[in-house]
């Protein structure tokens, strides 16, 4: 079935260090890929998505491109702020329906 | 233009009552989808509503139930409960693009979420 697996956190950085969270999938077809980020105690906002191959999704610094061959979509930032520390979701769509398939999440801390 | 609203943003129940959630669609979204987020974990897909039908199912009990409204608005309904019932329960919104069918592009959008705890 359709899965996603993201690496484990937490991710804890100093202000404007380079960012990288994993993120694999595996699914049928041709699914499109998502980033979601979750602040404390909200709900989850969309960060970027890419809907087909070699597409780059970006959005605030953040980029992550979707790359078929590795089956993955691995979310980047060149510089995080403390504003960044957040939950950060990524997820997948495959199929006639909108299912979001999200995977585990990844805790990112971000100190000055 | 108002996002996705929930209501109530927290709740607190006993084991065995009954619990309905609210979820008012984006603007101009006609499809209203339905997860539960436990402590720690990622969402998991409960159900998804187009057409005032239960178009798309995912791997919960029937204790868990729906509705849609004619204005596109939407209710989770729980009976029931269970200690282990106790999580965020989000509600997303989308448009329902018929040309793109099977093509999966939609985008969701989410609530901020009702934090239910079953004591």
């Amino acid at each position: 079935g359709n899965s996603v697996t993201q690496m484990e956190g937490p991710v804890t950085l100093s202000e404007e260090a380079f960012l990288t969270i994993n993120c694999t999938y595996t699914a049928t077809g041709y699914p499109s890929l998502f980033w979601y980020v979750q602040y404390p105690g909200e709900g989850l906002q969309l960060l970027l998505k890419a809907t087909k191959a070699d597409d780059k999704g970006s959005n605030k610094g953040f980029e992550a491109t979707y790359r078929k061959e590795t089956t993955s979509f691995h979310l980047e930032k060149g510089s995080v702020q403390v504003s960044d520390s957040a939950v950060y979701f990524c997820a997948l769509i495959s199929g006639g329906y909108n299912k979001l398939i999200f995977g585990a999440g990844t805790r990112l801390a971000v100190h000055p | 233009d108002a996002g996705v609203t929930q209501s109530p943003t927290h709740l607190i129940k006993t084991r065995g009552q009954q619990v309905t959630l609210r979820c008012s669609p984006k603007s101009g979204h006609d499809t209203v989808s339905w997860y539960q987020q436990a402590l720690g974990q990622g969402p998991q897909f409960i159900f998804q509503y187009y057409e005032e039908e239960e178009r798309q199912r995912g791997n919960f009990p029937d204790r868990f139930s729906g509705h849609q409204f004619p204005n596109y608005s939407s209710e989770l309904n729980v009976n029931a409960l269970l200690l282990g019932d106790s999580a965020l329960y989000l509600c997303a919104s989308s448009f329902y693009d018929s040309r793109l069918a099977g093509h999966s592009t939609d985008t969701q959008y989410f609530g901020p979420g009702t934090r239910l705890t079953v004591l």
